[in-house]
């Protein structure tokens, strides 16, 4: 059954130094997508990297990058230059295309940075 | 631009009462979704729509029911309201293929 797997309830970092958060995943459908949202203690749901299956390149936006090892189905989160913004909960998705339109989501990483 | 609205932010509620979530985009995205968010827990799918008229469950639909009238509006009512329905409720709409879910603020939501 498709599942996504966090196994980090918690992580902490200092200001400028990088993060990795993992992220596996299962899933039998061949066509799907990998998504990290952000949840700040305020609430919302924040998008902010995509990889899809049948991409070459790792995902990267600004200072988050993916580092999708497909054969290993793993996808984890890295964030270069910590900043005291980024503590917040971070959760893995998933959408199988075939499957259906739909994200899947682990149970989140908390992720705190300090100073 | 203001992207997908819920209302109201939160709520109490007592056993046995009803109540309609609301959520609206103005996206013109066929695609929307209801979440749940339990404490310190991932989001779980309630029920999703693909298109005016058309709606199916998700993984946790006891309790609730939906309905899909128009494009931009898709509310979450609750019937009768019980205590493990406590909880953050998020709505989110997308386009299909690789497009991100665009998620609503939440209703934050506790029955007494």
């Amino acid at each position: 059954a498709q599942k996504i797997t966090q196994t980090q309830p918690g992580m902490f970092v200092q200001e400028k130094e990088a993060v990795t958060l993992d992220c596996t995943y299962d899933t039998s459908d061949p066509s799907y997508g990998l998504f990290w949202y952000k949840q700040p203690s305020s609430g919302e749901m924040i998008f902010l990297i995509y990889q899809g299956s049948y991409d070459q390149q790792n995902a990267t936006e600004g200072r988050y990058s993916l580092n999708f090892q497909k054969a290993r189905k793993s996808a984890n989160l890295v964030i270069s230059a910590s900043q005291l913004g980024d503590s917040a909960m971070y959760f893995c998705a998933m959408r199988e295309y075939q499957a259906g339109t739909a994200l899947i989501f682990g149970k989140g990483t908390t992720l705190s940075v300090s100073s | 631009n203001a992207g997908v609205t819920q209302t109201p932010k939160f709520r109490i509620l007592k056993i046995g009462q009803s109540m309609t979530l609301q959520c609206t985009q103005d996206m013109n995205h066929n695609y929307m979704y209801w979440y749940r968010q339990d404490p310190g827990m991932g989001l779980k799918l309630i029920y999703y729509s693909v298109g005016a008229g058309i709606t199916d469950k998700g993984e946790v639909p006891n309790g609730y029911n939906v309905s899909r009238s128009t494009t931009e509006d898709f509310p979450l009512r609750l019937e009768l309201a019980a205590p493990s329905q406590t909880s953050v409720y998020f709505c989110a709409s997308t386009e299909p293929g690789d497009q991100p879910q665009h998620f609503g603020d939440g209703t934050r939501l506790s029955i007494l």
